[in-house]
């Protein structure tokens, strides 16, 4: 069975401080992942894709990596602000019988304290 | 439109009654998914459509649930005798297709089983 698992499931930093997420994925065939923010009441909104060949992808403080060979992702954010609270969701796509399938993760609370 | 566009925002129901909820998903996207989301969790897959054919249903969770997406577009999720244990929100994304899964969703619909 598809699974995607995120630790740790909730984190409270320092305003400035930086932070790594952590997704563990058993989804096969693995076409990408991406990494969603989602803020309260609000829906997902992606941060970043990374594919099989992709080791590592910037946007801004967000620094994904991926190993396909331990099927390990990473979200490291660097100087933490306080707009930086939201639920952090690892997403694997991977082809099933019925096409491109998204598998979700449980995602990771982080609050950001001034 | 601009975005995925949920309706209603809100929705309060008695136990025992029947809801629908609606999608409006970005003009062109084939691909349209349900989740649904228990609060402090990460979205929970529920159905996935491809053009005006549900694809994957595997997450419907019993028969009281059903959706449709008759002339895919717009789509409705339908929920039967409504249970306590419904009661989450209930999230609609749409992609452009199968294969490029960045999936653009809505605010959701919070509904609550009372």
């Amino acid at each position: 069975k598809n699974q995607v698992e995120q630790s740790p499931q909730s984190l409270i930093i320092l305003e400035g401080k930086n932070c790594t997420l952590q997704c563990n994925y058993t989804v096969s065939p693995f076409s990408n992942l991406r990494w969603y923010k989602q803020d309260t009441g609000r829906g997902p909104v992606s941060l970043t894709i990374m594919t099989f060949s992709e080791n590592t992808k910037s946007n801004g403080r967000y620094t994904a990596t991926l190993d396909a060979d331990t099927k390990q992702s990473s979200l490291h954010i660097t100087a933490s602000q306080l707009s930086d609270s939201a639920s952090y969701i690892c997403v694997v796509s991977g082809y099933n019988n019925a096409g491109n399938m998204l598998t979700f993760g449980g995602g990771t609370r982080l609050m950001v304290k001034p | 439109g601009a975005g995925v566009s949920q309706t209603p925002s809100n929705k309060v129901t008695e136990k025992g009654k029947y809801v629908e909820l609606r999608c409006d998903p970005i003009s062109g996207h084939t691909a349209l998914y349900w989740y649904r989301q228990s609060l402090g969790q990460g979205p929970e897959f529920l159905i996935y459509f491809q053009g005006t054919g549900a694809a994957d249903d595997s997450g419907l969770p019993n028969d009281r649930f059903f959706a449709v997406r008759p002339e895919g577009s717009v789509s409705t999720l339908k929920i039967q005798r409504t249970e306590r244990g419904d009661s989450a929100v209930y999230l609609c994304a749409s992609s452009r297709d199968s294969e490029s899964n960045e999936a653009f969703f809505g605010q959701g619909t919070r509904l609550t089983v009372v």
